[in-house]
């Protein structure tokens, strides 16, 4: 079982939906979750960071985390096409605090 | 405030040489983790480096290997590359290591080797 597991999609949604990126982990221990976007050709850009049960908002960006179920997910209201990109979920396990275990990432479409 | 630095931005090497590459943190950022990223393992720790000392390392030979200065600037050391080692070398900053601090990663190094 993979430490941390994402969908790798494409996930294709029209412009001003609502896109649900989905993320699961095996170490039930772990406390911090990081959202990256990174856009073809690019480096991984922070998006957002959760370390409580429950919602975290920022902008058009939810953070969503359940520690109970292993589960952390993205959501992204009012998609635009500028949103298109590839979305890793990173966890801090809790053998070593210091580094960040990323998934494979899910590909993002918003079309027009 | 500047982002985080990487130099060189592309290099192309054959296999046997070694390689060196630079990360200049975030103004005030004291710890640098190196990544490396490829199209078939994703994103993969390689070391952390804070107070000019390795704290932890990630599952690779001791080909690949890292220092940082006392000024926080970081570099990795690759040595006899093999085709494998072709991928893109991501430095992220963060404040200190731990639990809660967040990363920000710089452009990346993108190493062909041939």
């Amino acid at each position: 079982q993979k430490e941390v597991e994402q969908n790798s999609g494409p996930l294709s949604v029209p412009e001003g939906a609502i896109a649900s990126l989905n993320c699961t982990y095996s170490d039930r221990g772990s406390q911090s979750f990081f959202w990256y976007r990174q856009y073809s050709g690019k480096s991984p850009e922070l998006i957002m960071s959760i370390y409580s049960n429950g919602d975290k908002e920022d902008g058009r960006f939810t953070a969503q985390l359940n520690k109970a179920s292993q589960y952390v997910s993205l959501l992204i209201r009012d998609s635009q096409p500028s949103d298109s990109a590839t979305y890793l979920c990173a966890v801090t396990p809790p053998y070593n605090t210091d580094k960040l275990i990323f998934g494979t990432g899910t590909r993002l479409q918003v079309f027009p | 405030k500047a982002g985080v630095t990487q130099t060189p931005r592309y290099l192309i090497k054959t296999r046997g040489q070694q390689v060196t590459l630079s990360c200049s943190p975030i103004s005030g950022h004291r710890s640098v983790s190196w990544y490396q990223q490829t199209p078939g393992q994703g994103l993969q720790f390689l070391f952390e480096y804070f107070s000019e000392t390795q704290r932890n390392k990630g599952n690779f030979p001791g080909r690949f290997s890292g220092r940082q200065f006392s000024n926080s600037r970081s570099e990795m050391n690759v040595s006899t590359l093999e085709l494998g080692d072709s991928a893109l070398y991501l430095c992220a900053s963060s404040l200190a290591p731990g639990l809660y601090n967040e990363q920000f990663f710089g452009p990346g190094t993108r190493l062909t080797v041939l």
